[in-house]
């Protein structure tokens, strides 16, 4: 079955600090995997989008990193800022003819000043 | 307009009610996606539309739900007779091209919020 799991399910951190989050998926074919960020009452935006040949991805202060072997990702955000407090989801995209996206549920992170 | 936009931004109806849901694309995306994000659950595929041809509406939950787009622009998602469990922000999506590959990245709209009492 296509899922996506995320961890933690919710997080606090301090502004300043650093935290990552994690991504598991069994999803295939396997196209690529992206993270996004959704502040409540908005859509969902991209942070970044990595193909299977990519271990590695950073927009500022977001770095996506992803093992297709162990089909495991993270997302590390540095320096968090209280702007960082969303919702963060792992989407990977099935290589089916069109990019049929499957959603983990999201780690939803406060930043507390 | 610049990005994806959505009406209305909240919508509460009936039980047994039909409603319609607008999704307005980025000029241009010949590709539309609608999807469901219920409470504490991730977003589910609803169904995907690419130019001119036949939508893909493997994901659409019950014969209760149907979208169109039109002109290959705008489009609609229907509901009839409303069930509670339809409560949920439905999303809209369009990218430049719907072929798989990572440049074709997804635009979300900011979704409707319908609640079913």
């Amino acid at each position: 079955k296509n899922q996506v799991e995320q961890s933690p399910q919710s997080l606090i951190i301090l502004e300043g600090k650093n935290c990552t989050l994690q991504c598991n998926y069994t999803v295939s074919p396997f196209s690529n995997l992206r993270w996004y960020k959704q502040d409540t009452g908005r859509g969902p935006v991209s942070l970044t989008i990595m193909t299977f040949s990519e271990n590695t991805k950073s927009n500022g202060r977001y770095t996506a990193t992803l093992d297709a072997d162990t089909k495991q990702s993270s997302l590390h955000i540095t320096a968090s800022q209280l702007s960082d407090s969303a919702s963060y989801i792992c989407v990977v995209s099935r290589n089916t003819g069109f990019q049929k996206l499957v959603f983990g549920t999201g780690t939803r992170l406060l930043v507390s000043p | 307009g610049a990005g994806v936009s959505q009406s209305p931004s909240n919508k509460v109806t009936e039980k047994g009610k039909d409603v319609e849901l607008r999704c307005d694309p980025i000029s241009g995306h010949t590709a539309l996606y609608w999807y469901r994000q219920s409470l504490g659950q991730g977003l589910e595929f609803l169904i995907y539309f690419q130019g001119n041809s036949a939508p893909d509406k493997s994901g659409l939950p019950s014969d209760r739900f149907s979208a169109e787009r039109t002109g290959g622009s705008v489009s609609t998602l229907t509901i009839q007779r409303t069930q509670q469990e339809d409560s949920a922000v439905y999303l809209c999506a369009s990218s430049l091209v719907g072929s798989g590959g990572s440049s074709n990245e997804q635009f979300f709209g900011p979704g409707t919020r319908l609640t079913v009492l």
